[in-house]
């Protein structure tokens, strides 16, 4: 089946600095992925949707200079935490899905555990 | 705002017990998925409906979408402890891109 992969699993990191997740397409080709947010015992909520060789796509809410996602590949898109605060910290959690339009199938990385200290 | 509602939010029922988690909305949906998740894990895909008034048993749960499209049922018969976790229904809209929109979610402990 379709898996895609998500790194790291956990992160730390101060105050100040950024930091990168990826998230991989490992047996198929996506040109479409999506991340989302999630605080403890509460749902998903959709960050933006990453189109590979043009701009993300941000939801309402979501500050894009704050969460730079770039997807360069069919394979690969990355989300990247600029200036992390505290309050940045949450799951953070990228999807795929390896069919067409008519294809209903989406599969998810295992997350991202983001502390900022 | 929540495009799609479930109830309830929490639920801590007895190894045997039968229980119903309901996603509702008043938008109608081209699918509908249902979705369990464990803490620090992605979620994983139960089932995807596409078509109004179908059901779709997967062992012991039984899946319905409702006949306009807008609501869906879960139902556990003979919950065991392994059932416990995250359960969320997600939608695409009909006609939009392929994104898909969360409930609010259940959180389901199964006691032994």
């Amino acid at each position: 089946g379709a898996v895609v992969s998500q790194h790291p699993s956990r992160v730390i990191c101060k105050s100040g600095t950024s930091v990168k997740i990826e998230c991989r397409s490992l047996d198929f080709q996506a040109t479409t992925m999506f991340w989302y947010r999630q605080f403890p015992k509460k749902s998903l909520m959709l960050m933006a949707t990453s189109n590979e060789g043009s701009k993300a796509t941000y939801e309402q809410g979501v500050e894009k200079d704050k969460f730079l996602i770039n997807h360069a590949s069919l394979t690969l898109s990355t989300l990247t935490v600029t200036s992390a605060h505290p309050e940045d910290s949450s799951f953070y959690i990228c999807s795929a899905s390896p069919g067409g339009i008519g294809d209903y199938g989406y599969t998810f990385g295992s997350g991202t555990r983001l502390t900022v200290v | 705002t929540q495009l799609l509602e479930q109830s309830p939010q929490f639920l801590s029922i007895q190894e045997g017990e039968n229980l119903t988690v309901y996603c509702n909305s008043s938008s109608v949906f081209s699918s509908l998925q249902w979705y369990r998740q464990e803490p620090g894990e992605g979620p994983v895909l139960l089932v995807t409906v596409v078509t109004g008034g179908e059901v779709k048993k997967l062992k012991r749960l039984t899946f319905q979408f409702g006949d306009a499209r807008k609501d869906s049922s879960l139902h556990i018969t003979a919950a065991q402890t392994g059932d416990t976790g995250l359960y969320l229904c997600a939608a695409r809209h009909s006609g939009s891109a392929r994104q898909l929109t969360f409930g609010s979610g259940t959180q389901l402990t199964v006691l032994p």
